[in-house]
């Protein structure tokens, strides 16, 4: 069965660099839902994105933007990146008209920020 | 207090040992999830639950929403099993949809 791809898997960048995330969303999923996993933090809730608008706002910060495409597949941009913005982030979608709990997890893309 | 609280946070264990993981939430939701995440790895879903028991090879997850708990059980466990689990429920208060994750609970199993 076809799943949550996200890219890359891995990324290294600079302090104040930009860096461009990418989540494929599984055929037939709308929703989107973006997360930040910080080193030894439990996951936090970014963004999300139903039908191509921007549905939830999390902790995102200011230097974040988000985007949702007409094929469903979502994109995280992140300039001027600080130390602290080394994270796991991952996507999660979810089907169409399906209930908000039902979301399916990407692998994640690791990012680092030297 | 956190929305999400898991117990223990860490716990070592000796290979084929039954394992359980708690899960209390302070939040009304529609459902749970259970994730497994090996070091440095990806979040892997195990079990998406709304209410009693789902079950898959090893591990059983159940789910009591009037007492807003929820446990993870592992059957003859293996050091593969080693990794962070963490439990993570849809809030739907306020119209929100996002997934509210507790802070993992480490587990190690020992050969």
């Amino acid at each position: 069965a076809a799943g949550v791809i996200q890219s890359p898997r891995h990324l290294i960048k600079e302090k104040r660099e930009t860096a461009t995330l990418k989540c494929y969303p599984i055929p037939r999923h709308d929703t989107v839902y973006w997360y930040q996993q910080g080193p030894g933090q439990d996951p936090q809730f970014l963004i999300s994105f139903y039908e191509k608008m921007q549905s939830d706002k999390g902790s995102i910060p200011d230097r974040f933007s988000a985007q949702q495409f007409s094929d469903y597949h979502s994109e995280l941009n992140m300039s001027s990146l600080e130390l602290g913005d080394s994270a796991l982030y991952f996507c999660a979608s979810r089907p169409l008209a399906g209930p908000p709990y039902e979301q399916y997890f990407g692998p994640g893309t690791r990012l680092t920020v030297t | 207090k956190n929305e999400v609280e898991q117990s223990p946070q860490n716990l070592t264990a000796q290979e084929g040992e039954f394992i359980t993981i708690n899960c209390s939430y302070s939040v009304g939701i529609s459902a749970l999830h259970w994730l497994q995440q090996h070091p440095g790895g990806g979040i892997v879903s195990l079990f998406m639950l709304s209410s009693g028991k789902k079950k898959h090879g090893r591990l059983i997850a159940t789910i009591n929403i009037q007492e807003k708990h929820s446990s993870l059980h592992i059957t003859a466990s293996h050091p593969r099993d080693s990794a962070v689990y963490i439990c993570a429920v849809c809030d739907t208060q306020g119209g929100s949809e996002k997934l509210v994750f507790g802070k993992g609970m480490k587990l190690t199993v020992n050969p």
